[in-house]
């Protein structure tokens, strides 16, 4: 079974400030997404991150893939209010029967 | 492009009842899966739709099913329904025969369970 972990779970930080989130998974992928939730809100797509040394970024926001490490992470730089939310991710498992599993969510609050 | 679109919105059901959800894939998208997330947790997988049939399934009872239709849209039935339903079920669509294979969600739908 497809095992997802996120760290950390809740991430206060200051703006201006750099931080990374980690997205370890158990089993080989085939695809890894990032996604960004607001309160009350739906999943806004961020990344997806197919073969091993990926990286892409958008504005403050760099996300790379570790396939041999069976890792992701996403990098904040200089952090701004505006990024304040829940980060998922999401793996797509290439094992047979491997399902879509998102991890539990890392809570970001960045602070003036 | 409207996107993924869902309905109802919210909706308020008494245990025991059953449900229905509808989901409206993005133009294009071929697939529809189905989320339930409970309030401060991650999605977790129901199952995916492809070609009107079940393709995978997550750790669900029986009690939640699913129906795909020739144009693509889904609903989701939960019948006999638990306190512990209470969630925001979320639908996502993506292109099956695409590289990224990149699930666009919808904006859910609220059950609350008394």
């Amino acid at each position: 079974e497809l095992k997802v972990e996120q760290n950390p779970l809740f991430l206060s930080m200051q703006e201006g400030k750099n931080y990374t989130i980690y997205c370890n998974y158990s089993t080989t992928s085939d695809r890894l997404y990032w996604y960004r939730q607001d309160p009350g809100k739906s999943l806004e797509s961020l990344f997806v991150l197919l073969s091993n040394g990926a990286v892409k970024q958008e504005g403050r926001l760099m996300a790379s893939l570790d396939t041999k490490a069976r890792l992701s992470t996403l990098h904040i730089t200089a952090a701004v209010h505006d990024l304040s939310a829940t980060y998922f991710c999401l793996i797509l498992g290439r094992t047979s029967g491997s399902r879509l599993t998102f991890g539990e969510g890392t809570q970001l609050t960045v602070n003036p | 492009d409207a996107g993924v679109t869902q309905s109802p919105t919210h909706l308020i059901k008494t245990r025991g009842q059953q449900v229905t959800l509808r989901c409206s894939p993005k133009s294009g998208h071929d697939t529809v899966s189905w989320y339930q997330q409970a309030l401060g947790q991650g999605p977790q997988f129901i199952f995916q739709y492809y070609e009107e049939e079940e393709r995978q399934r997550g750790n669900f009872p029986d009690r939640f099913s699913g129906h795909q239709f020739p144009n693509y849209s889904s609903e989701l039935n939960v019948n006999a329904l638990l306190l512990g339903d209470s969630a925001l079920y979320l639908c996502a669509s993506s292109y099956t025969g695409g590289v990224y294979n990149e699930q666009f969600f919808g904006p859910g739908t609220r059950l609350t369970v008394l």
